[in-house]
């Protein structure tokens, strides 16, 4: 079945550590994005791809870092100059510029 | 000014009512609407999407557009205990990015 995996689902960072999400998607779309959920709050972008080799900021990209070295994978690092990293990830993708995203299950990232 | 906006809720409605849901969004330019249904704890999930104004049924949701009152809304009819959720309101304006609402957190009462 086509999808996208994200992993890992749960994952624990601590101060001054760099960490790496991981997305795949199988699905042959063009685009990919990283979304930021906090509670209450609604989804916030940190990062989108439109092609391989090919990434532009969002909203919310400062202490983020991204790739885009092949269409299927976008892998999200949040760097140590990322203050308050605790939050609920999501990664998604579109076929183009018209459709609805498809996301991944998320990854919980939890500072300790 | 916040791009997209819904009532946070908590929307509470007896079994078997309408649910009534609505965004608002401030770009004039938008171009497609979105409403995805996220489960605590889960991602969000495509239920319905709308690019002209009026209505699209498909089962028991149907979304209303009215670009002129840059508006959409959702209704759920024959509410179920399991359409218990938050609903995110999803708008794309003239680039591909989607902008979401904060979300409105529905309660169906068996």
């Amino acid at each position: 079945d086509g999808g996208i995996t994200q992993s890992p689902k749960y994952l624990f960072r601590k101060e001054g550590q760099n960490v790496t999400l991981s997305c795949e998607q199988n699905l042959n779309h063009d685009a990919m994005y990283w979304y930021r959920q906090d509670p209450g709050q609604g989804l916030r972008l940190i990062y989108y791809s439109q092609i391989v080799n090919d990434f532009q900021k969002g909203d919310i990209a400062e202490g983020y870092s991204v790739s885009r070295e092949k269409k299927e994978s976008f892998p999200l690092t949040v760097t140590s100059a990322q203050k308050n990293p605790t939050a609920f990830y999501l990664c998604a993708s579109s076929i183009g510029v018209s459709g609805g995203y498809t996301f991944g299950s998320g990854t919980r990232l939890t500072v300790v | 000014q916040k791009e997209v906006e819904q009532n946070s809720g908590p929307l509470s409605v007896p079994e078997g009512a309408i649910a009534s849901l609505n965004c608002t969004y401030s770009d004039r330019g938008s171009q497609s609407f979105f409403w995805y249904r996220q489960y605590s704890g889960k991602s969000p999930e495509l239920i319905m999407f709308i690019y002209s104004n009026g209505d699209k049924e498909d089962g028991r949701f149907t979304a209303q557009l009215n670009k002129a009152s840059q508006y959409v809304s959702l209704l759920i009819r024959d509410s179920q205990p399991s359409d218990s959720a938050t609903y995110l309101c999803a708008v794309r304006s003239n680039d591909y990015k989607l902008s979401f609402g904060a979300g409105t957190t529905v309660t169906v009462r068996a």
